[in-house]
């Protein structure tokens, strides 16, 4: 079955800096990858997604690249603010396997 | 449009008892998936409903199942609890049409076991 890696487990960035999340999946079929925010006591929430046809999404400060071949796909988050603290989860379709997560910390 | 409905929210059972969770996904939502959150082991998938079939299944013994129902609501029942199944359980609806269904997730039913 699917498997997804997701490092760092956690992330201390200074407010201001760029944020990068790297993930890697196991099965070449998955063709859809979300990216989950979860803030903390709360319901983690969808914050981009990417289908395998394309190479890059992004949406103001955040952005996503997909390395097919590779099978690895990356979050990244510029100019990070004080609200971007949360764990952040990686996924894969075919049955929507989670990565085991990033906590990321926005220093001030 | 209400969101997911997770019940109850809180749930402190005794070890080798048993329980029901309920969820009600976002109305015209017919995929209902669950998942189990433990600190450090991140969001693991238990097994996802569609139109009443269960679709996909993850690594979970079998105390851990499921059913949904024809109005896409969707019960996850454990039984003879173990100490290791404290948790915030989470449940997730989308529409299942294809693959490209974002997941919503509800507020969760945090489970103690005592």
């Amino acid at each position: 079955g699917e498997n997804v890696e997701q490092h760092p487990s956690t992330l201390s960035v200074q407010e201001g800096d760029s944020a990068v999340i790297k993930c890697t999946y196991s099965d070449s079929a998955s063709n859809y990858f979300p990216w989950y925010k979860q803030e903390l006591g709360k319901r983690p929430q969808l914050i981009i997604d990417i289908r395998s046809n394309v190479g890059e999404k992004k949406d103001q400060r955040i952005a996503v690249t997909l390395n097919k071949t590779a099978k690895h796909f990356s979050l990244h988050i510029t100019e990070t603010q004080p609200e971007d603290s949360a764990v952040y989860f990686c996924a894969a379709s075919t049955g929507i396997i989670f990565g085991k997560g990033t906590r990321l910390h926005i220093l001030p | 449009k209400a969101g997911v409905t997770q019940t109850p929210r809180y749930l402190i059972k005794t070890r080798g008892q048993q329980v029901t969770l309920s969820c009600s996904p976002i109305s015209g939502h017919r995929s209902v998936s669950w998942y189990q959150q433990t600190p450090g082991q991140g969001l693991q998938f238990l097994f996802e409903y569609f139109s009443e079939t269960q679709r996909n299944k993850g690594n979970f013994p079998g105390r851990f199942s499921g059913r949904q129902f024809s109005n896409s609501r969707s019960e996850m029942n454990v039984s003879t609890l173990e100490l290791g199944d404290s948790a915030l359980y989470l449940c997730a609806s989308s529409l299942g049409g294809g693959e490209y269904s974002p997941l919503h997730f509800g507020n969760g039913t945090r489970l103690t076991v005592t």
